[in-house]
């Protein structure tokens, strides 16, 4: 089973600073890399299919990058809104999934 | 707009079953495949079982196989999980996923708001 890990657990950022979420495979899931942000109370929302492509309406302050086994997810300039936990996913042995442990984004 | 609205959760004592469901609507529901996916409470989320857009091709996680039976009714717009043989480690919130039309390997692009189901004595 392919295992993701993120990190850090938990990001402390000002609004208006550029945040940098890691998610590192423990083998290689190829591109086949998904980003996801969650609030308290609600489903998943997906931003980032394919490690680098945002998915739709998404704002363009969200980006992925990386390939094979270390992703990154970035916010440019943090909004209030994008306080969050943010998951990644892999699909490498689709159809099953599996998912990061998640990345607290918190106001500092 | 696409809409998923889970229901069927609730209280359940352990070895009890229950039936989850999930109403599709603002798309071609049975061109689409899908997945339930759920969160323990305070917990990360995990992938618990697939569905081919014809109901043919069927995967279950390990942790649920044999326990939990997916299926659909695209006559209805409607994702079901029958749930058998609960456990305490059951206990989560349910969402019901789409599958992207991305190939290969689609993320999940919809989700419903969820379905609690709390297995307990």
């Amino acid at each position: 089973e392919i295992v993701l890990t993120q990190s850090p657990a938990t990001l402390s950022l000002s609004p208006g600073e550029r945040a940098t979420l890691s998610c590192r495979a423990s083998q290689s899931v190829s591109s086949y890399l998904a980003w996801y942000q969650q609030k308290p109370g609600q489903a998943p929302r997906l931003l980032i299919y394919d490690a680098s492509n945002r998915a739709t309406g998404i704002p363009a302050r969200f980006s992925g990058s990386g390939s094979g086994t270390d992703f990154t997810l970035t916010i440019s300039s943090l909004e209030p809104e994008d306080f969050a936990v943010y998951y990644c996913q892999q699909r490498s042995n689709w159809p099953g999934a599996t998912f990061g442990q998640g990345t607290r984004l918190e106001i500092k | 707009e696409v809409q998923l609205v889970e229901s069927g959760g609730g209280l359940v004592q352990p070895g009890g079953s229950l039936r989850l469901s999930c109403a599709a609507s603002g798309f071609t529901f049975s061109s689409y495949e899908m997945n339930w996916v759920r969160q323990a409470p305070g917990k990360g989320l995990e992938w618990v079982s697939y569905i081919s857009s014809s109901g043919s091709t069927i995967y279950y996680a390990d942790s649920v196989k044999g326990r939990f039976t997916i299926s659909r009714d695209n006559a209805k717009n409607s994702l079901y999980l029958q749930m058998n043989s609960l456990r305490a480690e059951d206990t989560a919130v349910y969402y019901c996923a789409r599958d992207g039309v991305v190939v290969p390997a689609a993320p999940f692009d919809y989700w419903g708001q969820g379905t609690l189901v709390t297995v307990s004595s």
